[in-house]
């Protein structure tokens, strides 16, 4: 059983659409992030969330505590933005340690 | 320019050979993590570190070792006892592990992708 479950796990779109990945978690969290891992491998962080809503350029995470359950949307995308996208949570049992997500692949098609 | 590197980006092991990975940090963090990858998989622990001269187990801490004796450094060693070392291996840091959601908010290298022929 995991803890974090991501979906869709793969998703191709063509460039202009929004994207939405959903991220869903069992255990009690004191935050969750979102980040952004491209082919080369290197990850970058794009959002660390303990409530609400968080916008940076075209990305927009959400999340809804009682629901346990976040989004990431990208608008008008682009094929840059290919890349994994991970969902993370910060369990509140432990502070120091991130339970993961598998990924979603997200390619987008010019 | 602060952040973290790892050495080499590429690597090449023989069966029963043993290998270390390097990741260095100039951030002045406190916290530092090794992390293993594989397809379709999470992120899973191996080994951290809170301070220097200090480090814990993860959740796959067997056929792996790591020393912290200096709090930029945190190299971590692939032993013969790893039975699947072929993975791509990432290291993070943070400036702390407690308090503050943004104190613990890790920062990643770029990763080291190890292939045993």
């Amino acid at each position: 059983k995991n803890e974090v479950e991501q979906s869709p796990q793969n998703l191709t779109a063509q460039e202009g659409e929004f994207i939405t990945i959903n991220c869903s978690y069992s255990v009690g969290i004191s935050a969750l992030h979102w980040l952004q891992q491209h082919p080369g491998g290197g990850i970058v962080s794009l959002f660390m969330l303990s409530s609400g809503k968080k916008k940076h350029g075209r990305l927009i995470a959400t999340i809804n505590i009682q629901e346990k359950h976040s989004s990431l949307h990208i608008t008008a995308s682009h094929p840059r933005d290919s890349a994994v996208y991970i969902c993370a949570v910060r369990w509140i049992a432990s502070n120091y340690q991130l339970i993961w997500g598998a990924g979603t692949k997200l390619i987008i098609k010019p | 320019d602060g952040g973290i590197t790892q050495s080499p980006k590429y690597l090449f092991r023989k069966e029963g050979q043993n290998v270390t990975l390097s990741c260095e940090q100039n951030l002045n963090h406190d916290a530092m993590y090794w992390y293993r990858q594989d397809p379709g998989q999470g992120l899973r622990l191996i080994y951290y570190s809170q301070i220097v001269n200090d480090f814990q187990k993860g959740d796959i801490a067997e056929g792996y070792s790591v020393s912290r004796e200096k709090k930029e450094s945190f190299p971590l060693t692939v032993t013969s006892a790893q039975k699947n070392p072929t993975a791509f291996y990432l290291c993070a840091s943070s400036i702390g592990t407690s308090g503050d959601s943004s104190y613990n908010e890790q920062f990643f290298g770029p990763g080291t992708r190890l292939t045993v022929l």
